[in-house]
């Protein structure tokens, strides 16, 4: 069965810190994909970025980072200076092979709340 | 932003009563999902859709129902609603069924049971 851990339910820091929120999952398949996505305050969910199980390379996107390492089973999410409005709640989740004929569904961490003030 | 919208994006209702909500997208896309949302949970899948006519049960799938008709919406029913129901929904779609394509969300419909 397919699992993630969002270990961190909420994490308050000052505007300018930086921040790493922790995605750790689990499952037996040897080819997954995993995400991250960003819900504000206002209640919609935003795709924010996709990696395979392939690729460990590190990514960057202006002041975010993902860090995934396959031998901790891990996909950290690094805001650098964050700003208020990164303010949200940020949920990891990981793909599942589809059956023949059905669909690919994700599995969900229960999410971190992020929240930055002045 | 993905053509998707949620009808309707507010309803309070009675327990017992049955409820519908409707996903509408406009990308043409064959996959579509509903999720729902509870504090703690994360967002957990309670059904989807491979294709028009096509669905199957996710995680939470006990007291709802589907149905797509056609392949721009897809309805997800609750027979007779119950206070456990209250919740967020959520619909997504996507373009494919590899692994790897990322889902894009509706903007939730907000379900409270009373």
């Amino acid at each position: 069965a397919q699992k993630v851990t969002q270990a961190q339910t909420e994490i308050s820091v000052v505007e300018k810190e930086d921040v790493t929120l922790d995605c750790v999952y689990e499952t037996r398949d040897t080819t997954y994909y995993l995400f991250w996505y960003k819900q504000p305050p206002s209640g919609e969910l935003v795709f924010l970025i996709r990696r395979n199980s392939f690729d460990e390379q590190n990514e960057i996107s202006g002041r975010y980072s993902w860090n995934f390492q396959k031998s901790t089973s891990s996909f950290n999410f690094t805001i650098t200076a964050s700003q208020v409005v990164d303010s949200a709640v940020y949920f990891c989740a990981l793909s599942d092979p589809a059956k023949a004929g059905t669909a690919s569904k994700l599995t969900f961490g229960t999410g971190t709340r992020l929240q930055v003030t002045l | 932003d993905a053509g998707i919208t949620q009808s309707p994006r507010h309803k309070v209702t009675e327990t017992g009563t049955p409820v519908t909500l409707r996903c509408h997208q406009t990308e043409n896309h064959r996959y579509m999902y509903w999720y729902r949302q509870d504090p703690g949970h994360g967002l957990r899948l309670i059904h989807y859709s491979y294709g028009v006519k096509d669905t199957d049960k996710g995680e939470v799938s006990d007291g709802y129902s589907v149905s797509r008709s056609k392949t721009e919406d897809f309805l997800l029913t609750l027979e007779s609603a119950t206070s456990s129901q209250t919740s967020v929904y959520f619909c997504a779609i996507s373009e494919s069924d590899r692994v790897g394509y990322e889902q894009y969300f509706g903007p939730g419909t907000r379900l409270t049971v009373t």
